[in-house]
């Protein structure tokens, strides 16, 4: 079964609002990353936390990891069009030999 | 840098014929990897490559996949024969240092197999 998981599948919001997406994981991890897809490109990456931090800002962007929980969330503050995407978010677990696990990814509308 | 340079972006075959893809990784990147993405089944690692050395290929669905490096500026993902359940869009990835530390992703190929 995958490693990190999304929620919402899919979130629509207005410009300007905030974009809150969350991502669980079942095993202990070494890293958590997220990743952003524009339709018909590939993935770029956004943000790496590593299991011994919290919270990491970049912009617009700041995750938040929660390891008793199993858990991140990936805040968009004031959106805008551009953000239009999808967020992927991929867990490096321990013994996971170097391979990155992906969830299913959450699907960002924003609406002019 | 250029970034991931992988071709062609877009691929149209008939089933039962080869298909090979290319890429090229960012110069000084230890680690390639080759993942393919569907609706159905999400993003999927396929095989990942460490100095030019196939490291982990239990991704590959079926013996009509292989994938080479013959040199560390160079990759192949071929298929032979294709089939329709192969189309997908295929990326190539590398990554500077550690495996799961960040990942450089190519534009993709967008592969349909008729």
């Amino acid at each position: 079964s995958q490693q990190g998981e999304e929620d919402p599948q899919a979130l629509s919001i207005q410009e300007g609002e905030n974009a809150t997406m969350n991502c669980s994981y079942k095993t202990s991890i070494n890293n958590l990353q997220w990743y952003r897809q524009n339709s018909g490109r590939g993935l770029v990456h956004l943000i790496l936390i590593r299991s011994n931090e919290r919270e990491k800002h970049s912009g617009r962007l700041r995750v938040t990891l929660d390891t008793s929980k199993k858990s991140s969330s990936l805040l968009i503050t004031a959106s805008r069009a551009a953000d239009t995407a999808s967020y992927f978010c991929a867990t490096a677990f321990e013994d996971s030999n170097y391979q990155l696990i992906w969830g299913a990814g959450t699907k960002l509308i924003i609406k002019p | 840098d250029a970034g991931v340079i992988q071709s062609p972006r877009h691929e149209v075959t008939e089933m039962g014929q080869e298909v090979t893809l290319r890429c090229k990784p960012i110069s000084g990147h230890d680690y390639l990897f080759w993942y393919r993405q569907t609706m159905m089944r999400g993003l999927e690692l396929l095989i990942y490559f460490n100095n030019n050395v196939p490291i982990d290929d239990s991704g590959m669905p079926e013996d009509r996949f292989s994938a080479k490096m013959p040199n560390a500026s160079f990759s192949t993902l071929k298929i032979q024969p294709s089939e329709p359940r192969d189309s997908a869009v295929y990326f190539c990835a590398s990554s500077p240092g550690q495996g799961y530390d960040t990942q450089y992703f190519g534009p993709g190929t967008r592969l349909t197999v008729l």
